[in-house]
């Protein structure tokens, strides 16, 4: 099993520009989030999903769209990307909408926005 | 949803065994309490859960106050590798607070 895989590993973004994450996951979880870590800070939930056609905001959800159209697959769409979004970006998946059950994390994606 | 609060940074020893407090004052009675680690470089992996009392697994055990609004995961033999941000949450959501950078020492 390949878990949680987030494509790309890195990405330089200019201003304006928009651009999707991938975040793909291969053990029938329901749920799925996504987090930013910015340098030398902690991790944020952005938004989240409880399974195929739901969605829900996090804490830091503005300027950031999900949607959650598979099982499988929780892309995040940045529309215009700004400096500000600058971070590292996680993907998790659990098992069911419980919340009770351990998550598993991608290994992230680097963005930079210049 | 409150965020836990826990010391920003810890030090230890290697083979001694380490405290790592987490303070959820406003936790709700039927949230768990969830702690993850992230090793540098590397996305945050699980590390223990429990609602009410303590847990044990082959990494670490935890230990949750009687009013559960404190918890502390215990690292029963500090290695180098334990060397981490170590995350606690008090919501079914993940919404961690800044964590605690553990240095082990040699």
């Amino acid at each position: 099993n390949a878990g949680v895989t987030q494509t790309p590993k890195f990405q330089v973004l200019k201003t304006g520009q928009s651009m999707t994450l991938q975040c793909a996951q291969d053990m029938n979880h329901e749920y799925m989030s996504w987090y930013r870590q910015d340098p030398g800070m902690g991790l944020r939930l952005i938004h989240y999903s409880v399974g195929a056609g739901i969605t829900d905001q996090g804490e830091v959800p503005n300027g950031y769209n999900v949607s959650r159209s598979t099982t499988e697959d929780f892309p995040l769409r940045l529309l215009s990307a700004a400096p500000s979004q600058t971070s590292v970006y996680f993907c998790a998946s659990r098992r069911d909408r419980g919340l009770y059950t351990e998550a598993f994390f991608g290994q992230g994606t680097r963005l930079t926005v210049v | 949803d409150a965020k836990t609060t826990q010391p920003n940074s810890m030090e230890s020893n290697e083979e001694e065994p380490v405290h790592l407090p987490c303070n959820h004052s406003t936790i709700s009675g039927t949230d768990y309490i969830h702690w993850y680690r992230q090793l540098p470089s590397q996305g945050p992996e699980y590390v223990i859960h429990g609602l009410t009392s303590n847990v044990n697994n082959r990494m670490a055990s935890l230990a949750i106050a009687e009013d559960r609004k404190s918890s502390t995961l215990i690292l029963h033999r500090a290695t180098l590798r334990d060397a981490a941000v170590y995350y606690c949450s008090d919501t079914g959501k993940l919404i961690f607070g800044q964590g605690t950078t553990l240095q082990v020492k040699p």
